[in-house]
């Protein structure tokens, strides 16, 4: 059972417009939160971060909200560019457990000029 | 500065046969990870190592090896390749502090036939 779900596996948004990716989470025991970027033939790259103690954390264009007793986090970018289209994991790890992360399935993002 | 560096980049294997995949950090960090990323699934954490000379399962160790004889090395070994390690395989090493992200090399695309 995945204890980290992204149940969009795609989004298309026009360039310009805010995307928002969706995350769930069902391990009561996670307490930070990343979001990770890859493109095709590269490695994910870290993004955004949240720790439990937060309920929002912005970073330029991206902003991650964190509802604990929902146990959902989102990731938000405005204004979108064509170059942000690639795939977003969600990831969650456990504190002092040596920084293992338990990634999601991952959302397609796809930006249009 | 390289980063993380994965070889080899791309690998068909017939049933049975073995190898080892190598991971190379110069970023001095204690801690390297293995994951597999499959369809739909995201990444999953095969082996991981808190410092030289240590290694630990993740959450689907069953046919792989590991092995941290230096810092800066994480090696990944198939002792004999099932069709089901069809996968592209992420190495990935951390700081050793709390929350510390984790850099990701590019990736090792193996196809088991």
């Amino acid at each position: 059972d995945q204890q980290v779900k992204q149940n969009s596996p795609s989004l298309s948004v026009q360039e310009g417009r805010i995307s928002i990716l969706n995350c769930d989470y069902t391990n009561s025991m996670f307490d930070y939160f990343l979001w990770y970027k890859k493109y095709p033939a590269e490695g994910p790259t870290f993004l955004i971060s949240i720790s439990s103690i937060k309920d929002k954390n912005e970073d330029g264009r991206f902003t991650v909200f964190l509802n604990k007793s929902a146990k959902h986090l989102s990731l938000h970018i405005v204004p979108s560019q064509p170059g942000d289209s690639a795939v977003y994991f969600c990831a969650a790890s456990v504190d002092n457990a040596g920084n293992m992360l338990t990634f999601g399935g991952g959302t397609r993002l796809m930006v249009k000029p | 500065n390289a980063g993380v560096t994965q070889t080899p980049k791309f690998r068909v294997l017939k049933t049975g046969q073995s190898m080892t995949l190598l991971c190379a950090q110069d970023m001095n960090h204690e801690y390297m990870y293995w994951y597999r990323q499959d369809p739909g699934m995201g990444l999953r954490l095969i082996h991981y190592s808190v410092g030289e000379g240590t290694t630990a399962k993740g959450e689907v160790p069953d046919g792989y090896n590991v092995s941290r004889l230096k810092k800066q090395n994480f090696l990944l070994g198939l002792e004999s390749a099932a069709p089901s390690q069809t996968s592209v395989y992420f190495c990935a090493s951390s700081y050793s502090q709390a929350n510390s992200p984790l850099h990701f090399g590019n990736g090792t695309r193996l196809t088991v036939t």
